[in-house]
């Protein structure tokens, strides 16, 4: 078993629906990222957090410690929001970013 | 545009070379980070430096090594280098350690032949 996990590994959506990406993880985090990468290979760091909720234009990270599971929400989806999502955690005692799967995700008109 | 820049961005090369692969951190960033995307694996930690300094290491292979100079700049340097090393290697840089912001390169895509 990864120790993070993303879902679903696919989402194929309509432009205009509301989407989300599940992330769980089974190690101790002192904070956890999300990534995008876009077809041409280039990641992009969309969130880092450690508690509670961020948000940024139409995208929304929220994060609950107790139960090891983010989500990474995104309202009024864009063909353009085309990517993979990665969430990766951050254990504080390895110093290292452990990566889930990712998520394929894609926006049709 | 990251701030985070990797060269070459290509590399085609033969089983059994060496190359070594460039990484700038943004200006002010003093931890640089070295991941390896390979098909079947995902993303993968390899190393972190820090203002020069090992300060993590994670999957990497004994075939490949990594400097970081007093510019901060790095080098990961693969060696004897087999068709499965082929991948996009990253880097990426941060002020401190991974708790805080990442902000990656565009990556150098590997392919060996």
């Amino acid at each position: 078993k990864n120790e993070v996990e993303q879902s679903p590994q696919n989402l194929t959506a309509q432009e205009g629906e509301f989407i989300t990406i599940n992330c769980s993880y089974s190690v101790g985090i002192s904070a956890l990222h999300w990534l995008q990468q876009h077809p041409g290979g280039g990641i992009v760091s969309l969130f880092m957090l450690s508690s509670g909720k961020k948000k940024h234009g139409r995208l929304i990270a929220t994060i609950n410690i107790q139960e090891k599971h983010s989500s990474l929400h995104i309202t009024a989806s864009h063909p353009r929001d085309s990517a993979v999502y990665i969430c990766a955690a951050y254990g504080g005692a390895t110093n290292k970013l452990i990566f889930g799967t990712g998520t394929l995700l894609a926006v049709q008109p | 545009d990251s701030g985070v820049t990797q060269t070459p961005k290509h590399l085609i090369t033969a089983t059994g070379q060496r190359v070594t692969l460039r990484c700038s951190p943004r200006s002010g960033d003093l931890s640089v980070y070295w991941y390896q995307q390979s098909l079947d694996q995902g993303l993968q930690f390899l190393i972190q430096y820090y203002n020069g300094e090992e300060r993590a290491k994670g999957n990497i292979l004994e075939r490949f090594s990594a400097q970081q100079f007093p510019d901060l700049h790095s080098e990961l340097n693969l060696s004897s280098l087999e068709l499965g090393d082929s991948a996009l290697y990253f880097c990426a840089s941060s002020v401190g350690g991974v708790s805080g912001e990442a902000f990656f390169g565009q990556g150098t895509r590997l392919t060996v032949v």
